[in-house]
């Protein structure tokens, strides 16, 4: 079965830090790109960072650039999000999502972990 | 990148037909067929019910139907069911320097 498990979420203060863990099981991980897409308490998907197969490409929101670092470890099938200098606003559940690199269509998403930035 | 445009809510009574638009511009929904549509309920993980347009991935319900026409592409949930209640979101490949857009989200309500 293709899975993929978020962790490493919680709570932090404004202009803390935080790494965020996908791991993924039933497929091969290298062969794919993939993503982050948050989704703040109540609002829509919201798009976030994309990382290719190799790691050679990668993208991210204008609202996150400078601030969040998207990475992946192909031996250990895991894709991560640091976060720094975080603000109220990125307070959301963040997805990790595998995407198809033929259709761009996100397929499948983790169940998501909670990054709540609050004093 | 704007999020492409949603009707906020849509209903229906069970049995009956809706249609779900999310508008776009040339640079997205309107320059490629990468639309794809996901269905979220509360709580829950959002789930592909629609890519390249109009194509089902297995074990979708063929009650589920894509469709694009200039700038905007729909969504259409045929025999509404009780189990279709939930937000549904459309996405895009866009040509800007973010290539990933998602609707504003769909609230859909069974009567």
């Amino acid at each position: 079965e293709v899975q993929l498990v978020e962790s490493g979420g919680g709570l932090v203060q404004p202009g803390g830090s935080l790494r965020l863990s996908c791991a993924a099981s039933g497929f091969t991980f290298s062969s794919y790109s993939m993503n982050w897409v948050r989704q703040a308490p109540g609002k829509g998907l919201e798009w976030v960072s994309y990382i290719s197969s190799s790691s050679s490409t990668i993208y991210y929101a204008d609202s996150v650039k400078g601030r969040f670092t998207i990475s992946r470890d192909n031996a250990k099938n895991s894709l991560y999000l640091q976060m720094n200098s975080l603000r109220d606003e990125d307070t959301a559940v963040y997805y990790c999502a595998r995407i198809d690199s033929s259709s761009w269509y996100f397929d499948p998403w983790g169940q998501g972990t909670l990054v709540t930035v609050s004093s | 990148q704007s999020a492409l445009t949603q009707p906020a809510s849509v209903s229906g009574s069970p049995g009956q037909s809706i249609t779900i638009s999310c508008t776009g511009t040339s640079s997205d929904v309107g320059g490629y067929n990468y639309v794809s549509w996901y269905q979220q309920h509360p709580g829950k993980a959002p789930k592909l019910m629609i890519y390249d347009v109009s194509n089902r991935p297995s074990g979708v319900s063929n009650r589920f139907s894509g469709s694009k026409s200039g700038n905007t592409a729909s969504l259409t949930i045929s025999g509404l069911q009780a189990e279709d209640e939930a937000d549904y979101y459309c996405s895009s490949y866009t040509s800007s320097s973010s290539p990933f857009v998602f609707g504003t989200g769909t609230k859909v309500t069974v009567l």
